[in-house]
């Protein structure tokens, strides 16, 4: 039972490039998130995914497009990486169902340097 | 909006001492309230929440009030030890409207507890 799992652990990109962060989860819970982590900010939230289907905007969307590919997966794509998008990312998982708590589990994060 | 302040770091202690990082928030209704910890290199985890006023959350000798009247729910331990060392970040849910499936964080606050 792995939890949250994230891939690439590290990646650098040069401004321009593409790539896509891959996150899934082993917990059947609905809800997943993506946040980023900057030094004296805190975790921003960047998109969520209230449950399979739906995606949402979170607090700072710009730049960044998700897709929940079924319900235990859900990825986010830089498609022209910035200087700006330099950051740790986090995905997050929670289950709002009747019955169940409503503790949010993350990821061991990405860590990503746009040059 | 919604919206969580905590004090801000780095707070460096001795083994032993007490330990109190302040959080207070701006919230309509009556939110969740949760401490998470970030060990260096990994993802943010739970440490302990309250769901209403007057709950007391506790987990590994730490403990947090929910106080509705002064909006604040302040993390306490009364020995701290080196393995405490870590972000700790305050967070709310909240309970009512349709931005419920979304946690606000406060920014962090980084503890050093020295031998």
């Amino acid at each position: 039972n792995a939890g949250v799992t994230q891939t690439p652990k590290f990646q650098v990109l040069k401004t321009g490039q593409s790539m896509t962060l891959q996150c899934a989860q082993d917990m059947n819970h609905n809800s997943m998130y993506w946040y980023r982590q900057d030094p004296g900010m805190g975790l921003r939230l960047i998109y969520y995914s209230a449950s399979e289907g739906t995606t949402d905007k979170g607090e700072v969307p710009n730049g960044y497009n998700v897709s929940r590919l079924n319900k235990r997966e859900f990825s986010l794509r830089l498609e022209s990486a910035a200087p700006s998008q330099t950051s740790v990312y986090f995905c997050a998982i929670m289950n709002l169902d009747r019955g169940t708590t409503d503790t949010q589990y993350f990821g061991p994060g990405t860590r990503l340097t746009v040059l | 909006g919604n919206s969580v302040t905590q004090m801000e770091g780095p707070v460096t202690l001795s083994e032993e001492a007490f330990l109190t990082i302040n959080c207070t928030y701006t919230a309509t209704g009556y939110p969740s309230l949760f401490w998470y910890v970030q060990y260096p290199g990994e993802g943010l985890q739970l440490l302990l929440k309250a769901t209403k006023a007057d709950d007391k959350g506790s987990n590994k000798g730490f403990e947090a009030t929910y106080r509705k009247e002064t909006t604040s729910f302040h993390l306490e331990k009364g020995s701290v030890q080196v393995s405490d060392s870590a972000v700790y970040f305050c967070a709310l849910r909240p309970n009512s409207g349709g931005s419920n499936y979304k946690l606000t964080f406060g920014k962090g606050t980084l503890l050093t507890v020295n031998p």
